[in-house]
Order: C-alpha cells, then structure tokens, then sequence
C-alpha cells in the first residue's frame, strides 16, 4: 500500500464547475496535510495546507481533512483553464515533521 | 532573480559517468531536500539534510549520495549513473522556524536528466 494514494485521472471538470480531488494516507500520525499545484515541466508549488480537522478555504480552493478516516480533499470552485495542471497531495511523516511524504498526483483538465 | 536554483537544467549523460547536480538557496532556510519525480510515480525523497552536520537518507538514496557545502548549497551526486536515473530531480527547502505555514517547501526549478 503506498503511503499516500490519488487516483491519477485525468479528472475532466467544465469550466465554471467544481473540481474535486481526493488523497487518502497510511500514516494515522501525519499533523500536516499539503496541495501543491505542478504544472507540466515546472515545479510544484504549494496552494493549500491544513492540519486541523474539517475545512480550510482561500479564495476558489477549499481543503477538507478527516483524520478518522485518513482522507484529505481539495475542492475548486468555478475552475478556469489555468486550473488545469497536476495536483499533488502530501503529508508529514509521523517520525519528522519536515519530511514530507507525496502522492503520484492527480491530472485535472478544465475543459472550455 | 530564484530563490532556489538548479544546475544544470538538462543534462545528458552516459551510463557509468559521475554526475553532479547542484542546489543553491537565497531563503536562507536550514532545511534542504533532494527529489526525483517520475511519471506515475510523483516525488520521491532521496537525501535530505536539517543543516549542515546533519545529512539522511529518504526513501531511495540507493545509487546517490550528497553534500552539505554551506547552508545554502546542497548538492547530488551520482557516482555510476544508470539508465533507470533518468528523472526529473527537483531541489526543495523549508524553514524550521515556520511553523505558521507547518514547514512549506519551496522547490526549484528541476533539472532534466537523462542516461543512456
């Protein structure tokens, strides 16, 4: 069982729609849960953390984290063309804080 | 200018060759991460150092080995380079002190590497 798992898509979403992506994780002693946005041929680069149970949102992006069933989400709202890129869901380590495990990434698409 | 840079970009190398990539930081954070992503596969930690005395191994450090020069330089080695070390390497930092943003890592640029 890998440590975090996502589905690898591609997610295809209508512009103005919702977008939904969804990470599940092994470690019941992660405390910090991360979306990073990549993309293609550039570097990841952070849009969501979260560590409390429930929900997180900033500005079109809403995190939502269930410890109990070890699930974090990202939701996006009225998702645009630019939305379009890989996301990837990471968590620390029990035994480090700063050592930060990831998913293999989900491909969204936004189509026009 | 970058606040983390990588040379080289692109790199192509034959099988058995000695390789060196490098890592440079203006952040001034303490923490430094060296990652290889794969299609499919996302990011795999290989080295990570918490400053400069202090160097461990992640989760595929086999094939790889790193340095420490200065709390701003960390750079990848690989010593034989095999065709299966074709990847995108990215290097990332994080600041131990940010506990507000629960150590966010900031990455640089990749560099693309391939053996043949």
């Amino acid at each position: 069982q890998k440590e975090v798992e996502q589905n690898s898509g591609p997610l295809s979403v209508p512009e103005g729609a919702i977008a939904s992506l969804n990470c599940t994780y092994s470690d019941r002693g992660s405390q910090s849960f991360f979306w990073y946005r990549q993309y293609s041929g550039k570097s990841p680069e952070l849009i969501m953390f979260i560590y409390s149970n429930g929900d997180k949102e900033d500005g079109r992006f809403t995190a939502q984290l269930n410890k109990a069933s070890q699930y974090v989400s990202l939701l996006i709202r009225d998702s645009q063309p630019s939305d379009s890129a890989t996301y990837l869901c990471a968590v620390t380590a029990y035994s480090s804080a700063s050592k930060i495990i990831f998913g293999s990434g989900t491909r969204l698409s936004i189509r026009p | 200018d970058a606040d983390v840079t990588q040379t080289p970009r692109n790199r192509i190398t034959k099988t058995g060759k000695r390789i060196m990539l490098e890592c440079s930081q203006t952040k001034g954070h303490d923490r430094m991460y060296w990652y290889r992503q794969d299609p499919g596969l996302g990011l795999r930690l290989i080295y990570y150092s918490f400053d400069v005395k202090d160097i461990n191994k992640g989760e595929i450090s086999d094939g790889y080995s790193v340095s420490r020069q200065a709390q701003a330089k960390f750079s990848l080695s690989l010593e034989s380079a095999i065709p299966n070390q074709t990847a995108l390497y990215f290097c990332a930092t994080s600041d131990s002190a940010d506990l507000a943003n629960s150590y966010e890592q900031y990455f640089g640029p990749g560099t693309r590497l391939t053996v043949t």
